[in-house]
């Protein structure tokens, strides 16, 4: 069965910590990996990961894939509390629905001030 | 990228009655999906929305229960019938704005929280 599993399930931070969110995955025929980020309703588009290696980034968030140990991990360096949001990890693959991405639980980030 | 709209944001309804929500995408995109999110739970695939014909479900997902229109490239509309308790989530519209066959990044619409009492 197709998974994808997140840790830790729960964060409490400081303003200006650095922190690292982790994303595992057994998938058959991967295509892709995302990461959203939540904080009401809506999840946030906010890294599509296709390639091992390959870092992405944005402002203080990065993001990175290694397709041989089949997992990926989010970084967001100097927090703020504007950052305190579940942070959900996705995978989409090549069998059924096109849009079928397989969630992770997320992990609730806090960051206190 | 495009814009997506949901209506209604929220809603409280009684049990045994139905909801329609609608979305609507700022752009002609090729592919839709309809989501659900349970209270604690992660997203769920309900059903592709195609164009044009009757919606794909996934397993767990009937027509009867949630029906799906999508008369265009730019909106779509769910509908949640006989609602119960178990109905109270969020429902989600989701995208891929290119082509079904390329890496598409996704996104989704804002939501409308449903709660059925």
């Amino acid at each position: 069965e197709d998974k994808v599993v997140q840790s830790p399930l729960s964060l409490v931070v400081h303003e200006g910590d650095t922190v690292t969110l982790n994303c595992s995955y057994e998938v058959t025929n991967f295509r892709s990996l995302l990461w959203y980020k939540q904080e009401k309703k809506a999840p946030t588009f906010l890294f599509m990961l296709t390639s091992s290696g390959i870092e992405k980034k944005s402002g203080r968030l990065s993001s990175i894939l290694d397709k041989k140990e089949l997992f990926s991990i989010l970084n967001i360096t100097a927090t703020q509390t504007g950052d305190s949001a579940v942070y959900l990890c996705a995978v989409k693959n090549y069998g059924g629905s096109q849009g079928n991405l397989i969630f992770g639980k997320g992990t609730k980030l806090s960051v206190k001030p | 990228s495009a814009v997506i709209s949901q209506k209604p944001s929220r809603d409280i309804c009684q049990r045994g009655t139905s909801l329609t929500i609608q979305c609507q995408v700022d752009s002609q995109v090729t592919m839709m999906f309809w989501y659900r999110q349970q209270p604690g739970q992660s997203l769920t695939l309900i059903a592709t929305a195609n164009q044009g014909s009757e919606a794909t479900y996934e397993s767990g997902f009937v027509i009867d229960k949630f029906p799906i229109s999508r008369p265009n490239l730019t909106f779509s509309t769910l509908t949640v019938s006989n609602m119960s308790p178990e109905d109270s989530s969020i429902y989600l519209c989701s995208i891929t704005p290119g082509p079904m066959s390329s890496y598409n990044e996704q996104f989704f619409g804002p939501g409308t929280r449903l709660t059925v009492l």
